[in-house]
Formats: C-alpha cells, structure tokens, sequence
C-alpha cells in the first residue's frame, strides 16, 4: 500500500510568485492534515479536512494561502503571492476517519519551499 | 497558550548506550500523547500513542511513559543503534480537537 505522498519534494520560487503544492493520502483516509515546519521552529497544524470538508483552518498564517480538497481525495495547498517568511517544509500527514482519538496519522516525505 | 516543551534540544550518545527524552505539556483538555521518529528529509513516523489513561507502552526498544497529572512524558531507547539517529518529537492532542501541538524536537546522535 503506498503511502502519502506530496508533490513536489522542492521548490525554489521568486517572492510574489505563486506555488501549488500536491497531497495524496492514503487510500480511504478521511483525514487530511497540513503542517508547516519554518526553519528552527516546531512543526505548526495549519489545516484539517474530513473528506473534501474544512474542519480547523485556525492554523492558516492569512489569506494568502488556500487549501482546497477535490472529491475528498488528494489535496492543494496554493501559495499566492509567495512571501520570504513563507519558506519552510510543508507536510501533509492522513489518517483514518472516525471519531477515534488513536488513529496513526501516516505523514508525507514533505516539500520544501524556497522563496528567494 | 498550549505548549510542547522537550528536553534536551540535542543528545549524543555511543552506540549500545541508553537515553530518555523528555516531554513537558501544557496543552488541556487533553486526548493522547505521541512519539514520533523524524530523520532527516523525510516525514514523521509514529513511534507510541497513548491516551490519559495509559502510562507505559513500548515499541521494540522504544518505551515511552506519561504522567498526566505532572503533564510530562518520556522516551527511553534501549540499547541504542546507529540507525536511531534522528529527531524524535513529542506531539499532544488535546480533547474535542483534532489539532495536535508539536515540540521541537530533540535531535539525537549516536556514535559508533
């Protein structure tokens, strides 16, 4: 079974541009989750969707970044305009729907955004 | 503010040596409790879970602990091995929730 996977695993892009990074979960995960971790800080929640739903966008630094899950399968995470502060590694992480407080929650390898 | 503090920020030991790694939270209402094993490059990958009513489980040489009522936790490593270099995070949940709050880590080397 594979497991999540993130799309692409680097970016270098110019402050102002605009980057979309890529999520797949794992099969037949509810849960989708965003996280953000900048250089030296811990790694930050920045959103939760149950299926194609938002469930806690609470972490989202502004509105410059929008996540957006298609039918409930893999997820976007659209950076516009990127910003210096916005570099880090951004990961995604799935796991099983349900009210249970123990699923595993399977992280992606990451992406690495660079804004120069 | 609900917080995930861990000590020490780093840690080297010799391979076959001991350690525990620590966990303070203050994160509440409070779910669960998890150990994660991160090297470097690649995501997070889940070492224990463990709910307010639990207070030891193990995985292999891994044995972590929680004391809710202090909010603190540990993780020792037995018998440590080369490929037990990485970072090691400490992530709360709290109840009603599902955000988990992150710590930074404690970056760990183990030297042949």
């Amino acid at each position: 079974e594979a497991g999540v996977t993130q799309f692409p695993s680097h970016s270098v892009i110019e402050k102002g541009q605009t980057v979309t990074l890529r999520c797949d979960p794992i099969s037949g995960h509810d849960n989708l989750y965003w996280y953000r971790r900048v250089m030296g800080k811990e790694i930050k929640f920045l959103l939760h969707f149950v299926k194609e739903s938002k469930q806690d966008e609470s972490g989202m630094p502004n509105n410059r970044f929008l996540a957006e899950r298609t039918g409930g399968t893999y997820s976007t995470l659209k950076v516009q305009p990127a910003e210096l502060e916005d570099s880090g590694v951004y990961f995604c992480a799935s796991s099983q729907g349900g009210r249970g407080d123990t699923y595993e929650q399977y992280f992606g390898p990451g992406t690495r955004l660079t804004v120069t | 503010k609900n917080q995930v503090e861990q000590s020490p920020q780093s840690l080297i030991i010799l391979e076959g040596k001991n350690c525990t790694l620590q966990c303070n939270y203050t994160v509440s209402p409070f779910s669960n409790l998890r150990w994660y094993k991160q090297d470097t490059g690649r995501g997070p990958v889940s070492l224990t879970i463990m709910t307010f009513s639990e207070n030891t489980k193990s995985n292999g040489r891994y044995t972590a602990t929680l004391d809710a009522d202090t909010k603190q936790s540990s993780l020792h490593i037995t018998a440590s091995q080369l490929s037990d270099s990485a970072s090691y995070i400490c992530v709360v949940r709290g109840s009603g929730t599902y955000k988990y709050i992150f710590g930074t880590g404690t970056r760990l080397k183990v030297l042949a």
